[in-house]
């Protein structure tokens, strides 16, 4: 069956440095991947989406990479700050099928 | 970008009671998504609904426990039947940006529930 992780529950960072999560899957050939922030007590908030054909997508201080081979993603936090702390999910979806969610790391940046 | 409302923002229930969780989107939408997220964990989908047909249920959700509507194409409504206190989760519902399927996804706030 098709299964999701990511890094760790939690991960701490302290201000400034680069947040790197991990999002690997199994027994899933994905078209799309997509990361979403969740703050507590909200509906998650979309914030990149990448195709298998893309190796790289940026936005801002967010990059996202996708290794079909490794079956992969890292979605990396540059310079992060304190309000970045939320959980990132990462979700997973073949064409014209709905998206699959991972576990979720809750990321705290500390001051 | 679309902007969904859900009522009730919570609610706690007697075990074996039903309740109706609403959603609002402020654009016309083919289709829509609910979700589950019970306590520090991932979303489940639960179901799509569709306009116009029967919602289609993933593995383990039934349409006798969670009864979908879809009058139209701004609307839709959730059902937790019979409720017991596994059921006690936020629920959330959720549109495609492209109203065709699942790209980047809009969800609603969520439904907090708990049962007793």
């Amino acid at each position: 069956s098709q299964k999701i992780e990511q890094n760790s529950e939690a991960l701490n960072i302290q201000e400034g440095k680069t947040a790197t999560l991990t999002c690997n899957y199994t027994n899933y050939s994905p078209a799309y991947l997509q990361w979403y922030r969740q703050d507590p007590g909200r509906g998650p908030v979309f914030l990149l989406l990448i195709r298998e054909n893309e190796k790289e997508k940026r936005k801002e201080r967010l990059k996202v990479t996708f290794d079909t081979t490794l079956k992969q993603s890292l979605f990396h936090i540059t310079a992060s700050q304190p309000a970045d702390s939320a959980t990132y999910l990462c979700a997973l979806s073949n064409y014209g099928q709905n998206f699959v969610f991972g576990p979720g790391t809750r990321l705290s940046v500390l001051p | 970008s679309a902007v969904i409302s859900q009522k009730p923002s919570r609610d706690i229930c007697q075990r074996g009671t039903s309740l109706t969780i609403q959603c609002q989107v402020d654009s016309q939408v083919t289709m829509m998504f609910w979700y589950r997220q019970q306590p520090g964990q991932s979303l489940t989908l639960i179901a799509t609904a569709n306009q116009g047909s029967e919602a289609t249920y993933e593995s383990g959700f039934v349409i006798d426990k969670f009864p979908i509507s879809r009058p139209n194409l701004t609307f839709s409504t959730l059902t937790v039947s019979n409720m017991s206190p596994e059921d006690s989760s936020i629920y959330l519902c959720s549109v495609g940006s492209s109203g065709r399927g699942p790209d980047e996804q809009f969800f609603g706030p969520g439904t907090r529930l708990t049962v007793l």
